[in-house]
């Protein structure tokens, strides 16, 4: 099945500064990446994804990319404020089956 | 719009203790799945619909059943709760695999 590894398992920088977390996926067959923030004691919210046929997305100061030759995909967030600290998790699928989420990356941003 | 409700928020059981985990969506939604999620293991996958009257295994499903009731609802049940499934248990709906699921707010539960 699908694996799907994220990097780093945290990340702290200071308010203003980007952010960016990594993932790598297994299955090449794998077409659709999402990115899901998760703020403590509230269940994950999606905030960005693409598709296969996509190479990069943007919306507002959060990006993502996607490499398939190399199978991994990243997300980029610029100008950092306090309420961008959560748990962000990546996550691949292959069509027809579930996601299969990366472990998370705890990101604090420092006044 | 309610979107996911899960029912309950938290819960305590004993080992040995069966309950049943609810849940369930107003979004006209045809696939919904049930992750539980541990401290440094993400999110993992118990079971899945892909549509209404289907379920599937995910990566974790020993010691869990499902239901898929009718399009709106989809529960999870523990027939004899061990501690090992303490844990945090997210329902999610999406309108069909392979799109962005809606989570629930999770239930919390702990056995003792």
């Amino acid at each position: 099945g699908e694996n799907v590894e994220q990097h780093p398992s945290t990340l702290s920088v200071q308010e203003g500064d980007s952010a960016v977390i990594k993932c790598t996926y297994s299955d090449s067959a794998s077409n659709y990446f999402p990115w899901y923030k998760q703020e403590l004691g509230k269940g994950p919210q999606l905030i960005i994804d693409i598709r296969s046929n996509v190479g990069e997305k943007k919306d507002q100061r959060i990006a993502v990319t996607l490499n398939k030759t190399a199978k991994h995909f990243s997300l980029h967030i610029t100008e950092t404020q306090p309420e961008d600290s959560a748990v962000y998790f990546c996550a691949a699928m292959t069509s027809g089956y579930a996601l299969n989420f990366g472990k998370g990356t705890s990101l604090l941003v420092t006044p | 719009n309610a979107g996911v409700t899960q029912t309950p928020k938290f819960q305590v059981l004993k080992t040995g203790q069966s309950m049943t985990l609810q849940c369930a969506q107003d979004m006209n939604h045809n696939s919904m799945y049930w992750y539980r999620q541990d401290p440094g293991m993400g999110l993992r996958l118990i079971y899945y619909s892909a549509s209404e009257g289907t379920t599937d295994k995910g990566e974790v499903p020993n010691g869990y059943n499902v239901s898929r009731l009718n399009k709106r609802e989809f529960s999870l049940r523990l027939e004899s709760a061990a501690p090992s499934q303490t844990s945090v248990y997210f329902c999610a709906s999406s309108i069909r695999t392979g799109e962005g699921y809606t989570f629930g707010s999770g239930t919390r539960l702990t056995v003792v």
